[in-house]
C-alpha cells in the first residue's frame, strides 16, 4: 500500500519568513495531494491540493509543488503571520479509491 | 460550500456508557464517509469507510461490534462507541467526500473522555 512519509515533524519560523514543509509517497498510482491544516481542537481543512498531471499550484501566500518523477511534493507558505500557527497534513489519493494516506504532520509555529 | 457537522463536540461519560457520534454533509451528497481516530500529537489513524446503504469497511485491528457505524443517508454516518471504557478515550474525526478522488471534507471532530 501506500506510504506518505513528511518533514520536519516541527516547524519554527519567524513572522514574514518562508516555510517549506515536504512530503514523499511510495505509490506511482497516487495522482491526487491534498494539503490539510488542522488547529488546535478542530478538524483538518483542506488549504491546497495538487493532481498529477501538473507541477505546480499557487493560492495568494500558499504554493504546492509536485515532483512525479521523484515522488515527493511541498508545500510553500510565504509571508507567514502567526495564525498561520497550526499542525499541517499531507496526503495522497489514487483515481481507483477514495482513502487517504495521510503524513505524520508538521506542526508550524510562526514566532510574531 | 462543501460543510460537514459533527456532533456532538465533546462528551463525558462513565466507563460502561455507548456514545453516539453523528456526521453530516450539510450541503452536498457523501457517496463515502470516513471515520478517524486521532491521539495527540499524532496523525489520523482511518478507523472505517462508509457507503451509503451498505456495511462499513473496517481498518485492521479496529474491532466493528466495537465501533458501530452506520450510514443511512447520504448526508448522515453515525459512529456508536460501545459499552466505552478509558481506552476508548480520544478525539473521533468524520470526513465526507462527493465523488471519487475528490477531497475529503472534515468535522470539527468530538472529544470522548471516558472516567
Amino acid at each position: 500500500g501506500e506510504n506518505v512519509e513528511q518533514h520536519p515533524s516541527t516547524l519554527s519560523v519567524q513572522e514574514g519568513d518562508s516555510a517549506v514543509i515536504k512530503c514523499t509517497y511510495s505509490d506511482s498510482a497516487s495522482n491526487y495531494f491534498p494539503w490539510y491544516k488542522q488547529e488546535l481542537g478542530k478538524g483538518p481543512q483542506l488549504i491546497i491540493d495538487i493532481r498529477s498531471n501538473v507541477g505546480e499550484k499557487k493560492d495568494q501566500r500558499i504554493a504546492v509543488t509536485l515532483n512525479k518523477t521523484a515522488k515527493h511534493f511541498s508545500l510553500h507558505i510565504t509571508e507567514t503571520q502567526p495564525e498561520d500557527s497550526a499542525v499541517y497534513f499531507c496526503a495522497a489519493s489514487t483515481d481507483t479509491g477514495n482513502q487517504f494516506y495521510f503524513g505524520t504532520g508538521t506542526s508550524l509555529t510562526v514566532i510574531p | 460550500g462543501a460543510v460537514v457537522s459533527q456532533h456532538p463536540s465533546r462528551v463525558i461519560c462513565k466507563s460502561g456508557t455507548s456514545v453516539k457520534i453523528e456526521c453530516r454533509s450539510l450541503d452536498f451528497q457523501a457517496t463515502t464517509m470516513f471515520w478517524y481516530r486521532q491521539f495527540p500529537k499524532q496523525s489520523l489513524m482511518l478507523m472505517a469507510t462508509s457507503n451509503e446503504g451498505s456495511k462499513a469497511t473496517y481498518e485492521q485491528g479496529v474491532e466493528k461490534d466495537k465501533f458501530l457505524i452506520n450510514h443511512a443517508s447520504l448526508t448522515l454516518s453515525t459512529l456508536t462507541v460501545t459499552s466505552a471504557h478509558p481506552e476508548d478515550s480520544s478525539f473521533y474525526i468524520c470526513s465526507a467526500i462527493d465523488g471519487n478522488n475528490q477531497p475529503q471534507h472534515f468535522g470539527d471532530g468530538t472529544r470522548l473522555s471516558i472516567l
